[in-house]
């Protein structure tokens, strides 16, 4: 496809369980990068892939948020022992350059009753 | 604190009216961007604006970028309905590497 595509558009888990939310980015987009947007706020960092490798993880709020992206293009978020505090929309966003100009997917709606 | 303070929050408007977002922080910005969401779909780029002082239009929508590059505002002439949408406001920062730091947003809202 030409854009970012996430899936499953719409999660929904209950307390404890572990999820895996998946990011198919633009391809050839060597930059990667995860969001978390709670209602009424602004996207919230979470880690950003160069590559293969986690350039930068700092935002990721706790142990039980991991992410991988073994081959360098698809990437996903595993979050284990949910909380319904983790209830949010997850972004994936890609980008071809340093100017850091991302294009986002729709978005993986998580609902951790 | 929100590194980026985004004004107002919330903008009921008439249709045909003007507004104007603001993007304000106490730190410097290599780069800045805008962005429009639609409810249940991921933030799509309108600008980015890397110059002090720079200013790019985009039909009805003005972008400018402050001097010391600190600030940003977002300017429509003429709201449409179709205008509606959260507008983020997110920069860059050198010594935070490439991650995009957004502000809360401005929800709009053009009524007909």
């Amino acid at each position: 496809g030409a854009g970012v595509s996430q899936t499953p558009s719409n999660k929904v888990t209950e307390k404890g369980k572990y999820v895996e939310l998946r990011c198919d980015p633009i391809s050839g987009h060597t930059a990667l990068y995860w969001y978390r947007q709670s209602l009424g706020q602004g996207p919230e960092f979470l880690i950003y892939f160069q590559g293969t490798g986690a350039a930068d993880d700092s935002g990721l709020p706790n142990d039980r948020f991991f992410a991988v992206r073994p081959e360098g293009s698809v990437s996903t978020l595993k979050i284990q022992r949910t909380e319904r505090g983790d209830s949010a929309v997850y972004l994936c966003a890609s980008s071809s350059d340093r100017s850091g100009k991302a294009f986002f997917g729709q978005g993986t709606r998580l609902t951790v009753v | 604190t929100q590194l980026l303070e985004q004004s107002p929050q919330f903008l009921s408007i008439q249709e045909g009216e003007n507004l104007t977002v603001y993007c304000n922080s106490s730190s410097v910005f290599s780069s800045l961007q805008w962005y429009r969401q639609e409810p249940g779909e991921g933030p799509v780029l309108l600008v980015t604006v890397v110059t002090g002082g720079e200013v790019k239009k985009l039909k009805r929508l003005t972008f400018q970028f402050g001097d010391a590059r600190k600030d940003s505002s977002l300017h429509i002439t003429a709201a449409q309905p179709g205008d509606t949408g959260l507008y983020l406001c997110a920069g860059v920062r050198r010594e935070y590497g490439n991650k995009l730091v957004f502000g809360a947003g401005t929800i709009l809202r053009v009524k007909s």
